[in-house]
């Protein structure tokens, strides 16, 4: 079983729709989470940072950890063509030998279609 | 700004060839990582450096000679790859201190061993 686990689509919703992106986990040391978007060839773009359990709202992204269950979303209102991408979740543990070791999810491709 | 650069942004070398890859932030990040990611594949950690030590090396073959020459920048050496090390190589930069530690990734060097 991967450490992290994130269903990699493909996912295809129409312009405006609410996007849920998940992924889970069993490592109880993470702490820090994140969500990247990844357009095609392209580096991974930071989107959302969470420290321990929580929301964190950004514009159109909201980003829920809840690690009592072990699970992360990341949430896209209005979705727009331009949100199609690869979208990876990542998480760190705090410090010592996992220091600055980042475990990814495989990531979920999504499209958004006009 | 959170902006990490890297050179070149494309790159075809030969088995036998030496080039290097470089990458530079001015974040006053004490971080710096090199990733390297297969298509349709999250990235893979191969090194960290902290403080311009490198803190760790993920068994990554002696083809791939990482340099932390100062604060700001990170050089990925190469030397005798093979064509199955043709991939997207990232790099990427984040703090040390101050319970922050999202990694902020450069556009990536996409290599191609012929």
């Amino acid at each position: 079983q991967k450490e992290v686990e994130q269903d990699p689509g493909p996912l295809s919703v129409p312009e405006g729709a609410i996007v849920s992106l998940n992924c889970t986990y069993s490592n109880s040391a993470f702490q820090y989470f994140m969500w990247y978007r990844q357009y095609s060839r392209k580096g991974p773009e930071l989107l959302m940072y969470t420290y321990s359990s929580g929301n964190k709202e950004d514009g159109r992204f909201t980003a829920q950890v809840d690690k009592s269950s072990k699970y992360i979303s990341l949430f896209i209102r209005d979705s727009q063509p331009s949100d199609s991408a690869t979208y990876l979740c990542a998480m760190s543990a705090d410090g010592g030998t996992s220091y600055g070791k980042l475990t990814f999810g495989q990531g979920t491709i999504l499209t958004v279609h006009p | 700004d959170t902006e990490v650069t890297q050179t070149p942004k494309h790159l075809v070398m030969g088995m036998t060839n030496k080039k290097s890859l470089k990458c530079e932030q001015h974040m006053g990040h004490r971080a710096m990582y090199w990733y390297k990611q297969k298509a349709k594949k999250p990235p893979e950690l191969m090194f960290v450096y902290s403080y311009e030590k490198l803190s760790i090396n993920e068994s990554v073959p002696s083809r791939f000679s990482p340099e932390c020459p100062n604060s700001s920048l990170l050089n990925l050496h190469l030397h005798a790859l093979q064509p199955e090390d043709s991939a997207l190589y990232l790099c990427a930069s984040s703090q040390v201190t101050g319970g922050s530690y999202e990694q902020y990734f450069g556009p990536g060097t996409r290599l191609t061993v012929t």
